[in-house]
């Protein structure tokens, strides 16, 4: 079975420091990898997908992720924290082929410190 | 990617009631995700729902606590049958978008209930 591992369930940066949120995966297969990011009274907002066909991945609001198959990471970041990043993300994993459940990771609170 | 509409954004229920949450999304799709976030957790699968099928449970959820409805490809129900405070949650539902496999889901706003 696939899982996720967040490290760190809360994390604060200054507005304009690098933000950094780590993912780690276990999969037995090769696996498909999400970031969502969770507002307050709001549901998930799909922030980028790895699906194999390139490593490093770009999202919206200016994040990234670098899939790091030796290392089983999948990290967020973002070069310059701005206060409106100020949210819960959540990293998740399927199984590649066919429709697969999702699992999530335990999310991680990221505080914009001005 | 799609737009999902989730009634009621929130809700306070007395124990022993019962309420059932609407998914609406403004495309067909063929799965339609049940989750339950409970206070400061994550995300735990509750049922996936295809249409013209029995919704399939995940382990430690049934079907006649948590009844799922699936009229057509763009409507889904669940409802919270006598409720319990332990039932206090965020339930969303969410959808696969996209052709091709593994599709990343979309999400609704999620209900937010609270049980007294």
């Amino acid at each position: 079975a696939q899982s996720v591992t967040q490290l760190g369930s809360h994390v604060s940066v200054s507005e304009g420091a690098l933000v950094l949120l780590r993912c780690n995966y276990s999969s037995s297969v090769p696996p498909y990898l999400f970031w969502y990011v969770q507002y307050p009274n709001q549901g998930l907002q799909l922030l980028l997908k790895y699906t194999s066909a390139a490593t490093l991945v770009k999202g919206i609001n200016g994040f990234e992720a670098e899939f790091k198959k030796s290392e089983t990471s999948f990290h967020l970041t973002k070069p310059s924290a701005h206060m409106s990043d100020a949210a819960e993300y959540f990293c998740a994993v399927s199984k590649s082929g066919g429709y697969q459940k999702v699992t999530f990771g335990t999310g991680t609170k990221l505080q914009v410190i001005p | 990617s799609a737009v999902i509409s989730q009634k009621p954004s929130r809700d306070i229920c007395q124990r022993g009631t019962s309420l059932t949450i609407q998914c609406q999304v403004d495309s067909q799709v063929t799965m339609m995700f049940w989750y339950r976030q409970q206070p400061g957790q994550s995300l735990t699968l509750i049922a996936t729902a295809n249409q013209g099928s029995e919704a399939t449970y995940e382990s430690g959820f049934v079907i006649d606590k948590f009844p799922i409805s699936r009229p057509n490809l763009t409507f889904s129900t669940l409802t919270v049958s006598n409720m319990s405070p332990e039932d206090s949650s965020i339930y969303l539902c969410s959808v696969e978008v996209g052709q091709g496999k593994n599709q990343p889901q979309h999400f609704g706003d999620g209900t937010r209930l609270s049980i007294l």
